[in-house]
């Protein structure tokens, strides 16, 4: 079925340090997976995105990477800073012309 | 912001009750998108609209009806609220449909009593 799996629930990390956020999925007829930050009282905000053709991309300290065969991907910050913290959702569609949103990750930077 | 607005921002409801939320874009984009969002469910597609008068159903549209007349509004009514309906209900516009980038606006706070 159209499932996506999001771990971890919160998460966190010190300020300077790396933070991973994993997706998984059950699908493999997907082409497109966003990446979105919430901050608090906002709507979710696009901060990257990959397309199925590709392996890895990188803006400055964000970074996200597909595996494709082993069916999931991931979200990358590097020298974490207070502003990242926030609630981070993956998304994938389905080829259903739909997109598929995980249940998200509370990040929180601890100065 | 991407010149998307939603009202009411906030609205308290009792049961049985119609409600109709509106979604205002000056981008004039196409597709249009209403999610709401839920402890522990992330975001959940509704309803979603590919041009005026086109409209398709979500992920959990139960309960739910949509319109759109003219491209820059996109109205999510509950015909009849349930406590089940409250939530933070979000709209979204995309230039390009699912695979680009969605703008979403600042959300609507439904509480239904």
């Amino acid at each position: 079925g159209e499932n996506v799996e999001q771990h971890p629930s919160t998460l966190s990390v010190q300020e300077g340090d790396s933070a991973v956020i994993k997706c998984t999925y059950s699908d493999s007829a997907s082409n497109y997976f966003p990446w979105y930050k919430q901050e608090l009282g906002k709507g979710p905000q696009l901060i990257i995105d990959i397309r199925s053709n590709v392996g890895e991309k990188k803006d400055q300290r964000i970074a996200v990477t597909l595996n494709k065969t082993a069916k999931h991907f991931s979200l990358h910050i590097t020298e974490t800073q207070p502003e990242d913290s926030a609630v981070y959702f993956c998304a994938m569609d389905f080829g259903n012309e739909k997109l598929t949103f995980g249940t998200g990750t509370r990040l929180t930077i601890i100065p | 912001d991407a010149g998307i607005t939603q009202s009411p921002r906030h609205k308290v409801t009792e049961t049985g009750t119609p409600v109709t939320l509106r979604c205002h874009q000056t981008e004039n984009h196409r597709y249009m998108y209403w999610y709401r969002q839920d402890p522990g469910h992330g975001l959940r597609l509704i309803h979603y609209s590919y041009g005026v008068k086109d409209t398709d159903k979500g992920e959990v549209s139960d309960g739910y009806s949509v319109s759109r007349s003219k491209t820059e509004d996109f109205l999510l009514t509950l015909e009849s609220a349930t406590s089940s309906q409250t939530s933070v209900y979000f709209c979204a516009i995309s230039p390009g449909g699912t695979l680009y980038e969605q703008y979403f606006g600042p959300g609507t706070r439904l509480t239904v009593t």
